[in-house]
């Protein structure tokens, strides 16, 4: 079992829909959660991170975290042509080091 | 957020050589930077964690004879691709964690090694 999985797509959402991205971790002792957005050829960008059990909102985009099920999830609502990318989950582990997962590949159609 | 920058952005070397990465934190200090290596269409590998004065901790498999890793400032850390050969060329990315209360890492723009 890999410690971060995620479905590597490629996700198409019409544009303007909500987008979900998905992501399971095997480390329970994990703290801190991560989303990051990267462009083809371009290095990571962090565009959330999460902490607590629930939600947490930022503009078009909401994290959600459910530590009991081990679950991390990313919604894009509104979603734009420029919201294409590979979003990268990612977990600290009890290692002390971010573990990724392999990356979504989302496609946002006009 | 905070800003971490690398350089070179891009490099092409011949084979044998050696090429020196720097990776910096312009505006705060990171006890912690760590090393990943991308290669096209697949996910980032960490290579090894550097902190501040100390060796760095490498990854399995990954030789630590041929990624020399020196983080000698709080600011600073450089990746040296000894004896360089075509395989090694990749894009290597560097982060620094911000540390205090949160594991938040930032990443640098990145370095496109070409090994001819």
């Amino acid at each position: 079992q890999k410690e971060v999985e995620q479905n590597s797509g490629p996700l198409s959402v019409p544009e303007g829909a909500i987008a979900s991205l998905n992501c399971t971790y095997s480390d329970r002792g994990s703290q801190s959660f991560f989303w990051y957005r990267q462009y083809s050829g371009k290095s990571p960008e962090l565009i959330m991170s999460i902490y607590s059990n629930g939600d947490k909102e930022d503009g078009r985009f909401t994290a959600q975290l459910n530590k009991a099920s081990q679950y991390v999830s990313l919604l894009i609502r509104d979603s734009q042509p420029s919201d294409s990318a590979t979003y990268l989950c990612a977990v600290w582990s009890s290692a002390s080091k971010i573990i990724f997962g392999s990356g979504t590949r989302l496609s946002i159609r006009p | 957020g905070a800003v971490v920058s690398q350089h070179p952005s891009w490099v092409i070397c011949k084979s044998g050589t050696s090429v020196k990465i720097e990776c910096r934190s312009l505006d705060f200090q990171a006890t912690t930077m760590f090393w990943y290596r991308q290669f096209p269409k697949q996910s980032l590998m960490l290579m090894a964690t550097s902190n501040e004065g100390s060796k760095a901790t490498y990854e399995q498999g990954v030789e630590k004879d041929k990624f020399l890793i020196n983080h000698a400032s709080l600011t600073l850390s450089t990746l040296t691709v000894t004896s360089a050969h075509p395989e090694d060329s990749s894009f290597y990315i560097c982060s620094a964690r911000v540390g205090g209360n949160t594991d938040t890492q930032y990443f640098g723009p990145g370095t496109r090694l070409t090994v001819l």
